[in-house]
């Protein structure tokens, strides 16, 4: 199976930072990564698809890139709601497989 | 308006069975893979397996840990997808999802991108 790795596991920053979550396929997947947002209690929200392409509805400071085994998602500019949890998924095999998630935190 | 909606979830004890529903309405429901997500208590998302399309086969594909425990099966008559799930282990505690998962068809082949519908889960114990 593709291993997802993400990093940082956590991170504090405050409302207004820009924040960047960094993922790593364990061979190449060419564009086939998502982004999810996940609030506590609640569903996954699909956020980023094929690697850069932002889901109807999403805020425009949501961001992602990347190509092969390097992907970054960036929040251009935090805001309270973006307080949650993110997690990384890839669609290349057909075992699909999610990052261990990266939880962002107030600062 | 577009949803899905999990049920069956409850209490089981070890090496019973349970069956999952997931209701859609709001979409063509037939065009679309569907997927089971879970997720254990305070854990990450964990892909449990999917069934394509039966346009693209019908097929259905398991992650390790339940493969020949789990079965996965759609009535696209009723729009209800189903998550059997059988010799249970207290491991499987947790919220189940259903989502359905896009997917485009790009010179004869189809591209999976993202989960972009989600119920909102249904709580499986399994415990004695």
């Amino acid at each position: 199976d593709i291993q997802m790795t993400q990093s940082p596991s956590s991170l504090s920053a405050s409302v207004g930072d820009r924040v960047t979550i960094t993922c790593r396929a364990s061979q190449s997947i060419s564009n086939y990564l998502n982004w999810y947002q996940q609030i506590p209690g609640k569903a996954p929200k699909l956020l980023i698809y094929a690697a850069s392409s932002l889901q109807s509805g999403v805020p425009s400071r949501f961001s992602g890139s990347g190509s092969g085994t390097d992907f970054t998602l960036t929040i251009s500019s935090l805001q309270p709601e973006d307080f949650a949890t993110y997690y990384c998924q890839q669609t290349y095999s057909m075992f699909r497989t999610f990052g261990h998630g990266t939880k962002v935190e107030i600062k | 308006e577009v949803q899905m909606v999990e049920s069956g979830g409850g209490l089981v004890q070890p090496g019973g069975s349970l069956r999952l529903s997931c209701a859609a309405s709001g979409f063509t429901f037939s065009s679309y893979p569907m997927h089971w997500v879970r997720q254990a208590p305070g854990k990450g998302l964990e892909w449990v397996g999917f069934i394509r399309s039966k346009a693209d086969g019908g097929t259905t594909e398991y992650a390790a840990s339940v493969k020949g425990r789990f079965t996965i099966s759609r009535d696209d008559s009723k729009s209800i997808a189903y998550l059997q799930m059988d010799s249970l282990k207290p491991e499987d505690t947790g919220v189940y999802y259903c989502s359905r998962e896009i997917v485009l068809l790009l010179a004869a082949i189809h591209h999976y991108y993202g989960m972009d519908v989600w119920g909102r889960g249904t709580t499986v114990t399994v415990s004695s």
